[in-house]
């Protein structure tokens, strides 16, 4: 049984450009939620999915945006990429409101 | 809202010795509390979790944690520390929405020494 599996593993941008990461959840789950860790931070709680809808939100600007498919699988979005968007993106999912399970992250780097 | 602090950002221990990294935490309703690992260049792993129930905890690979609501701690703890044991440790605390997000601590860097 795969694990949540993410990707790109690394990726680098450029100030303003935009970037989406996909994430696949664990067999058997049906929600996805995002975090954002800076270096040297803990995660940081973006959005949480759930049947294809923006359950809930943490505090990130509108740039942060993202979709959930019918298979359950998710993408992060990123608009006009800042160099503080530099950081490992990681994704989690879970059946509902049970244990979530952290894929490996994406690292972004944004020069 | 929920938070969580860990106290000491770097911890070492001798190889063999009692590993102890702390975590307090803010929650306006009964929380949710977790303890994660992540080693360099990979996502986390639970280590363990408190719900409801019993208030001392045990995980993956020795480890232990009591939640103490008295204190507003959810201390991790392994009698013996391993050279494998080296890591990541976050304490992160949900409410008990149907949401579920996790809010992380700022993490414990652990060293072990041989």
């Amino acid at each position: 049984d795969a694990g949540v599996t993410q990707s790109p593993t690394h990726l680098i941008k450029t100030r303003g450009q935009q970037v989406t990461l996909r994430c696949s959840p664990k067999s058997g789950h049906d929600t996805v939620s995002w975090y954002q860790q800076a270096l040297g931070q803990g995660p940081q709680f973006i959005f949480q999915y759930y049947e294809e809808e923006e359950r809930q939100r943490g505090n990130f600007p509108d740039r942060f945006s993202g979709h959930q498919f019918p298979n359950y699988s998710s993408e992060l979005n990123v608009n006009a990429l800042l160099l503080g968007d530099s950081a490992l993106y990681l994704c989690a999912s879970s059946w509902g409101t049970s244990e979530q399970y952290f894929g490996p992250g994406t690292r972004l780097t944004v020069t | 809202a929920q938070s969580v602090t860990q106290l000491g950002s770097h911890v070492s221990v001798s190889e063999g010795a009692l590993v102890l990294l702390r975590c307090n935490y803010s929650s306006s309703v009964p929380p949710y509390l977790f303890w994660y690992v992540q080693y360099p260049n990979q996502g986390l792993q639970l280590l363990l979790k408190y719900t409801t129930g019993a208030t001392l905890v045990k995980g993956i690979n020795g480890f232990e944690a009591e939640f103490k609501k008295s204190e507003t701690s959810f201390h991790l703890t392994k009698p013996s520390a391993h050279m494998s044991d080296a890591a990541e440790y976050f304490c992160a605390v949900s409410d008990q929405t149907g949401a579920n997000n996790l809010f992380f601590g700022t993490g414990t860097r652990l060293t072990v020494i041989p």
